[in-house]
């Protein structure tokens, strides 16, 4: 089955620099690759998605890149703000048929300093 | 449009009982996804519904089961219950054709005791 790997695990950044995240998979049927954030208490929500026929894609200041060969896909905070703290999880599973449900990484939890 | 629905928020049960968890998805969504989040482990995969069909299974023990009703409605049963239960359940629903994309209800935080 898929196996997520996610880097680093705790994140500090100052407010309004650039944050990134890494995850690595194993699975080269995987085509479908989203970023979830879960603020303390609250449910994961899905703050964007790649697919494998992309290379990157952009929302604002949160983008995100996708290498296929490598099998590795960031996620990139630009101008980080105190409402950015929170875990980040990355994803992946194959959006296809026979999907097993998305396999997460472990998460980062982001702490943005003021 | 409401989101996903899970009810109860919170549960606690005694080693030995069994729970039922229920979740509503999100008005014409019919895949319904389960997923247990700790600590530990993190996000993991419990199954997957589709007009009350299950379509996936993750690698859990046979105690937890769910089933899918035909207005898309879901619950997910765990027997049995043991102390390392305790997690916080998360159900989440996807839209027809993007099967991939979960949108998540708050979950059920369930504590064995």
């Amino acid at each position: 089955g898929e196996n997520v790997e996610q880097h680093p695990s705790t994140l500090s950044v100052q407010e309004g620099d650039s944050a990134v995240i890494k995850c690595t998979y194993s699975d080269s049927a995987s085509n479908y690759f989203p970023w979830y954030k879960q603020e303390l208490g609250k449910r994961p929500q899905l703050i964007i998605d790649i697919r494998s026929n992309v290379g990157e894609k952009k929302d604002q200041r949160i983008a995100v890149t996708l290498n296929k060969t490598a099998k590795h896909f960031s996620l990139h905070i630009t101008e980080t703000q105190p409402e950015d703290s929170a875990v980040y999880f990355c994803a992946a599973t194959a959006s296809g048929g026979g999907a097993d449900g998305l396999t997460f990484g472990k998460g980062t939890h982001l702490i943005i300093q003021p | 449009k409401a989101g996903v629905t899970q009810t109860p928020r919170y549960l606690i049960k005694t080693r030995g009982q069994q729970v039922t968890l229920s979740c509503s998805p999100i008005s014409g969504h019919r895949s319904v996804s389960w997923y247990q989040q700790t600590p530990g482990q993190g996000l993991q995969f419990l199954f997957e519904y589709f007009s009350e069909t299950q379509r996936n299974k993750g690698n859990f023990p046979g105690r937890f089961s769910g089933r899918q009703f035909s207005n898309s409605r879901s619950e997910m049963n765990v027997s049995t219950l043991e102390l390392g239960d305790s997690a916080l359940y998360l159900c989440a629903s996807s839209p027809a054709g993007r099967r991939a994309e979960a949108f998540f209800g708050q979950g059920t935080r369930l504590t064995v005791v």
